[in-house]
């Protein structure tokens, strides 16, 4: 089975602290996509990355940025969180479209539910 | 982008009973893939259920069932004899075939099951 593992299921921070969200998968999917997820609002992308050092803009990126060195590996960072911020963060991997591999289903980790103090 | 639309935040059903929870999506794509996703409480967000655009025959996985209505642009996900365990949030997806490293997410529906 497909294993998305997010770093922590829930996080504690400050205001205006440089907060580090990690996620690994051991599928070696091309695609891993970063989610904000909040009542009412269902899943919203904030980034996603196709290949290594790649990234894309998804619908809500201001105040964050990603990061992926290795292909397994994709890391979302608050650079000076504020309580806006306070959410729960899902982390979710694919194989690359086009073609067959759209069929395939992304898979996703528990989640980290942060809280912005 | 492709906009996906669930218009029921909230349902509720009786244990046994079938309940149908409705999506609707917009492109003018004709290669696509649709997909369920169930998010049970404090739990990690699984697929129910997929759809292939060029597929007339509607998926179905054991006591879920999808109705596609390709020209209708709707998808909708029917659950038969509940259960407690279906209890959750449930996502409806969208991915393009030729341009779908994204997925397009709904806004989900919180489905209760009353014993």
């Amino acid at each position: 089975d497909v294993k998305v593992t997010q770093s922590s299921r829930y996080l504690v921070k400050r205001t205006g602290e440089k907060v580090f969200l990690e996620c690994v998968q051991d599928m070696d999917h091309e695609n891993m996509f970063w989610y904000r997820q909040d009542p009412g609002l269902g899943l919203r992308l904030i980034y996603f990355s196709y290949d290594v050092k790649m990234k894309e803009k998804g619908d809500i990126p201001e105040g964050y940025s990603v990061s992926r060195e290795k292909k397994e590996r994709f890391s979302l960072i608050l650079e000076s969180a504020s309580t806006n911020q306070t959410s729960m963060y899902l982390c979710a991997s694919s194989h690359l479209s086009p073609g067959q591999g759209a069929r395939q289903p992304q898979h996703f980790g528990d989640g980290t539910r942060l809280s912005i103090l | 982008a492709q906009t996906v639309t669930q218009s029921q935040p909230e349902m509720s059903v009786q244990e046994a009973e079938t309940v149908t929870l409705s999506c609707t999506y917009d492109t003018s794509e004709s290669d696509y893939y649709l997909f369920w996703y169930k998010q049970p409480p404090s739990r990690q967000m699984i697929l129910v259920i997929r759809q292939e655009a060029y597929k007339q025959q509607n998926a179905t996985e054991n006591r879920f069932s999808v109705n596609f209505q390709k020209a209708a642009k709707s998808f909708s996900l029917k659950i038969s004899d509940s259960q407690l365990g279906d209890a959750a949030m449930y996502f409806c997806a969208y991915r393009s075939t030729n341009t779908g490293n994204q997925f397009y997410f709904g806004t989900g529906t919180s489905l209760t099951v009353i014993p």
